[in-house]
């Protein structure tokens, strides 16, 4: 059960959208649509930001969605702030019931 | 609202048990039906998770920790515990306790608890 695969790092100016991939196989991403997404500052517990592939809980800026195309999910932030600049995770719920991650994502804002 | 606070030694030595206790405020643990949860970090590095606690009482486990981990519930002070046998440096992270309305979905966090191997 590997994590699953994100880009190291991404980046944008403010005002810019951004993407963030998360690629998995048919056994996590690609079998279920319970893929969420999680923001994390430096020093921080993880927030939730996104859940079940493109849902935003209640309080969530709407600068937050989220998308799924097989294997792969994304999280787009559009409209980039310098307070997004964060580490990001992915999430999925994985066959036999079981949680995987992502590699994480640090996202810069320039 | 709901909160949860982990507690515990931050120092174990190798080939020990790690043991912490997350405790829940805000609501009763036995009530609705939640996921309690155990996710581990170390430090500069990703996101694990350990397994978790079902509000009936089943527990669900990450595969290569399964022989290792234990969680259970006390009802009677609203916490709910992990323990870890024979801890290795590789187990030293900070460790979280979360909640979720779904098996895969963590929307309360604690702050987090440091634990370190070493002897």
């Amino acid at each position: 059960q590997s994590a699953l695969t994100q880009p190291a790092s991404v980046s944008g100016s403010p005002g810019q959208s951004i993407t963030i991939s998360c690629t998995g196989t048919s056994s996590d991403v690609g079998g279920y649509n319970y893929v969420s997404w999680y923001q994390q500052h430096p020093g921080k517990a993880p927030k939730l930001m996104i859940y079940d592939v493109n849902h935003r809980p209640s309080g969530v800026s709407i600068r937050f969605s989220g998308s799924k195309s097989g294997d792969t999910a994304s999280l787009t932030i559009s409209g980039l702030q310098a307070e997004d600049e964060a580490d990001y995770y992915c999430g999925s719920y994985a066959i036999g019931g079981t949680q995987i991650f992502g590699t994480g994502t640090k996202v810069t804002v320039l | 609202q709901v909160q949860l606070q982990e507690s515990g030694p931050g120092l174990v030595k190798p080939s020990q048990t790690l043991s912490l206790t997350c405790t829940v405020s805000g609501a009763s643990i036995s009530s609705g039906s939640y996921y309690w949860n155990w996710i581990r970090q170390p430090a500069g590095k990703g996101l694990e998770w350990i397994g978790r606690l079902y509000t009936s009482g089943s527990t669900t486990y990450k595969p290569s920790l399964k022989s290792r981990v234990t969680i259970s519930v006390d009802t009677s002070k609203n916490q709910f515990s992990l323990k870890l046998t024979s801890v290795t440096a590789a187990d030293t992270a900070m460790y979280y306790c979360a909640r979720g309305e779904s098996p895969d979905v963590f929307d309360i966090w604690g702050q987090g608890t440091m634990v370190t191997v070493s002897s």
